[in-house]
């Protein structure tokens, strides 16, 4: 079955500095990558669609030059958590989809990425 | 954009019965119903899914079934066993893949033994 690979499981870092969280699609090509924030006890909240070779496309309410997403090629995206803070402490997952066209593929996703900051 | 609704948010049965998760949506062009399963601390897990062709899909002990003019789909879990207990999402999708999954806020699916 299709495999997303998401890195790191978790980290800490200080407030004030960046983490990068890496996603791979490992067999098959994602057109399409989600990134997602869930904080606990909460439900999954979209924070954008990746597309690969172009910019990402922001969900309201989610600052673009704080999450900076990269998508270079069909199965890498990643997304940068820039000057974090403790509020930004969450659980980040990404998702992928071998999109074609006007079907719908299952969304596959990554084991998810525990963020801390201190 | 699309709203999800999903109902209950806690759910306790006894080992055996029958679970029922029930949930809707507002977009009408949404055609892609996914299911989760979510352990704690791990991704989610697809567990079945339906499309707007179809009414109603069954796996093994996992059905769902979908109303399209009531806009409402609903999770059927029979002869439950303690490794169901975990938290279940339903979601919606429209725009053939290119737009990400909206959530439900989930349903705490207890087993009692």
């Amino acid at each position: 079955g299709a495999v997303v690979s998401q890195h790191p499981s978790w980290v800490i870092c200080k407030s004030g500095t960046s983490v990068k969280i890496e996603c791979r699609s490992l067999d098959f090509q994602a057109t399409t990558m989600f990134w997602y924030r869930q904080f606990p006890k909460q439900s999954l909240m979209l924070m954008a669609t990746s597309n690969e070779g172009s910019k990402a496309t922001y969900e309201q309410g989610v600052e673009k030059d704080k999450f900076l997403i990269n998508h270079a090629s069909l199965t890498l995206s990643t997304l940068t958590v820039t000057s974090a803070h403790p509020e930004d402490s969450s659980f980040y997952i990404c998702s992928a989809t071998e999109s074609r066209g006007s079907y719908n593929s299952p969304l596959h996703f990554g084991n998810g990425t525990r963020l801390t900051v201190t | 954009g699309e709203n999800v609704e999903q109902h209950p948010s806690t759910l306790s049965v006894q080992e055996g019965d029958s679970a029922v998760i029930k949930c809707t949506y507002s977009d009408s062009a949404s055609n892609y119903f996914p299911w989760y399963k979510q352990e704690l601390g791990k991704r989610p897990q697809l567990i079945i899914d339906i499309r707007s062709n179809v009414g109603e899909k069954k796996d093994q002990r996992i059905a769902v079934t979908l109303n399209k003019t009531a806009k409402h789909f609903s999770l059927h879990i029979t002869e439950t066993q303690p490794e169901d207990s975990a938290v279940y999402f339903c979601a919606a999708q429209s725009g053939g893949g290119a737009d990400g999954l909206t959530f439900g806020k989930g349903t705490h699916l207890i087993i009692q033994p």
